[in-house]
């Protein structure tokens, strides 16, 4: 069964850094991989969708990474900003299964 | 482009009744997923429909069900309900299987 992990859960850093997120998942067999952002009580936003022939996208400061073969994805976030504190999910469709797998998020604060 | 719509947004019940939520998708999406997020076991996929056709189910117990329509809307219903079914249930629709998901914003069941 695809399990996917993000590392760390919680991240604090004052505005303006360059930040990486991580999410692993242990079945290299999928269609994608998405991320999203959710804030406090809504719901998803879709950030970047890599498909598993792709090895990056990017969408303004946001760059996400995959490597497939190690099962890693980064999302790369540049001169963060205080409207990015959300908590950021990775999941992944299952080639197998066509099933999606969310990890648990990491929950980012940009300090002023 | 209207987005995902999702009612009602927020429903209490009491344990033992059964409830049915509904999911809009985006104009032109034929692809609606739902999903249960909760504290303890984060998101967690419940099932994918496309033209009408239930394509993946997650593994959650029968009074989970749901449908399409012909005109891609969706509902899920919860029979028999537990103190456990209370959580954020998000609906997230796509062109086609393998597309970007965009999200509505959840419908909050709470289960007394």
């Amino acid at each position: 069964k695809q399990e996917v992990t993000q590392i760390p859960a919680a991240l604090s850093v004052p505005e303006g850094e360059n930040l990486v997120l991580n999410c692993s998942f242990t079945d290299s067999a999928i269609y994608n991989l998405q991320w999203f952002r959710q804030d406090p009580g809504k719901g998803l936003t879709s950030l970047l969708l890599i498909q598993s022939s792709q090895r990056e996208q990017t969408s303004g400061r946001l760059n996400a990474s995959l490597d497939k073969s190690s099962g890693r994805s980064t999302l790369y976030i540049a001169a963060s900003q205080p409207g990015d504190s959300a908590t950021y999910l990775c999941a992944v469709e299952d080639y197998n299964f066509n099933k999606f797998y969310f990890g648990s998020g990491t929950k980012l604060n940009v300090k002023p | 482009k209207a987005g995902v719509t999702q009612t009602p947004r927020y429903l209490i019940k009491t344990r033992g009744q059964q409830v049915t939520l509904s999911c809009s998708p985006i104009s032109g999406h034929r692809s609606v997923s739902w999903y249960q997020q909760t504290p303890g076991q984060g998101l967690q996929f419940l099932f994918e429909y496309f033209s009408e056709t239930q394509r993946n189910k997650g593994n959650f117990p029968g009074r989970f069900s749901g449908r399409q329509f012909s005109n891609s809307r969706s509902e899920m219903n919860v029979s028999t309900l537990e103190l456990g079914d209370s959580a954020l249930y998000l609906c997230a629709s796509s062109l086609s299987p393998q597309d970007t998901q965009y999200f509505g914003p959840g419908t909050r069941l709470t289960v007394l």
